[in-house]
């Protein structure tokens, strides 16, 4: 049984570019969340997905996009890259509950570096 | 909001046991984890508590606090490769909010 994989693994983009970053959940799976972290910092919330909608979202710009597929996978776009994008992407897949969606397990990350 | 605070660096030899803390500020929350993340690694899920009181899985255990918004983690029986960053998280309504985390040295 694989778990959450992410696609690229490292990913150097010039300023004012657009980048497309991928996940797949781990099987049996249905919520995928992204997070940001930057060095030495915890994983920052962007937003989560599920039944292909964006049910909630972190305090980040317009220019963070995302997406769901019917398999559960996920897209994280971002726009107009900003040196300050520069970070580790990760995504995070988990089960729904009727309490939430706790014990996620994440993927290995997407380095970004924005040049 | 939410927010949480964690000592940033803790060191500890092997064979002790150590308790990382977790102070958080928060409106509601169904529950508070610990993930243990090693240098260049992704975040591996620890522990839960849903409730108040003491969560035991082997070596590690956690504890919340509803009424003292507190929770910790404690380690035991250390080993080097305990060495890596402990965040706690508040399991939020269809939302996650991480700590600043802590970075642990076992030493021998």
């Amino acid at each position: 049984d694989a778990g959450v994989t992410q696609s690229p693994t490292h990913l150097i983009k010039t300023r004012g570019q657009q980048v497309t970053l991928r996940c797949s959940p781990k099987s049996g799976h249905d919520t995928v969340s992204w997070y940001q972290q930057a060095l030495g910092q915890g994983p920052q919330f962007i937003f989560q997905y599920y039944e292909e909608e964006e049910r909630q979202r972190g305090n980040f710009p317009d220019r963070f996009s995302g997406h769901q597929f019917p398999n559960y996978s996920s897209e994280l776009n971002v726009n107009a890259l900003l040196l300050g994008d520069s970070a580790l992407y990760l995504c995070a897949s988990s089960f729904t509950t009727g309490t939430g969606a706790y014990e996620q397990y994440f993927g290995p990350g997407t380095r970004l570096t924005v040049t | 909001g939410q927010s949480l605070e964690q000592p940033s660096e803790v060191t500890a030899v092997e064979g002790a046991i150590v308790q990382i803390n977790c102070t958080y500020q928060t409106s509601g929350f169904y529950g508070l984890s610990w993930y243990q993340q090693h240098d260049g690694g992704a975040p591996t899920f620890l522990s839960y508590n849903a409730l108040d009181g003491l969560e035991e899985t082997g070596r590690f255990s956690s504890f919340l606090s509803r009424s003292d918004s507190y929770g910790y983690l404690l380690l035991q029986e250390l080993q080097m490769k305990d060495s890596a960053s402990y965040f706690c998280a508040l399991e939020g309504y269809q939302k996650v909010t991480f700590g600043t985390g802590t970075k642990l040295q076992v030493i021998p």
